[in-house]
């Protein structure tokens, strides 16, 4: 089974900084399978970044994912409000689906 | 627009049963294999389950197989969920997905295992 270390699992920054979000898996992984989620409150996980840097329908190019074999990125390069919120990776390349354990990006 | 509509969450006692439901709508539903996700109260997401879009193969975490069951009525665009021997550790919003990776959720329906 793979598992998926998040990090930081917390980062505070200010809007207009850049975010680095860092997910790595516990053996290589086939990039084609990594996805990126973002969870509001009160909402249900909304889909980033799928195959490790393609960006999902309408999700902004301030956004972007790279990686492969055990480090898998999410950037966000200009924070803007709406970004702020937890960010979960997924394996999807075999059962388990597991999932990180999430990153909260918090406003300064 | 794509539309999951769960149902069927509640308050349970330990040790019964509760079938979870998620009505598809707006796009070809069998086309689609299907996910249950779940999040226990302040903490992160759980894969549940899967089934393929014609309901031959199903996959299930450890920590719920033999337990729950997935199914699928094609037929009605609905997902479902049976959930038996439900432990307090079950309680959770749980939500349906679509696909792999999943690109529409629903809203979630909030199951809570208490005596």
């Amino acid at each position: 089974e793979i598992v998926l270390t998040q990090s930081p699992g917390t980062l505070s920054l200010s809007p207009g900084e850049k975010a680095t979000l860092s997910c790595r898996a516990s053996q290589s992984v086939d990039s084609s399978y990594l996805a990126w989620y973002q969870q509001k409150p009160g909402q249900a996980p909304r889909l980033l970044i799928y195959g490790a840097s393609s960006r999902a329908t309408g999700i902004p190019d301030r956004l972007s994912g790279s990686g492969s074999g055990t480090d898998f990125t999410l950037t966000v390069s200009r924070l803007e409000p709406e970004d702020f919120a937890v960010y979960y990776c997924q394996y999807y390349g075999d059962s388990p689906y597991t999932f990180g354990r999430g990153t909260k990006l918090e406003i300064k | 627009q794509v539309q999951l509509v769960e149902s069927g969450g509640g308050v349970v006692q330990p040790g019964r049963s509760l079938r979870l439901s998620c009505a598809a709508s707006r796009f070809t539903f069998s086309n689609y294999g299907m996910h249950w996700v779940r999040q226990a109260p302040g903490k992160g997401l759980e894969w549940v389950a899967l089934i393929w879009y014609d309901g031959s193969s199903r996959y299930y975490a450890d920590s719920v197989k033999g337990r729950f069951t997935i199914s699928r009525d094609n037929s009605k665009n609905t997902l479902y969920l049976q959930m038996n021997s439900l432990r307090a550790e079950d309680t959770a919003v749980y939500y349906c997905a679509r696909g792999t990776p999943s690109d529409y959720w629903g809203q979630g329906t909030l199951v809570t295992v208490s005596s």
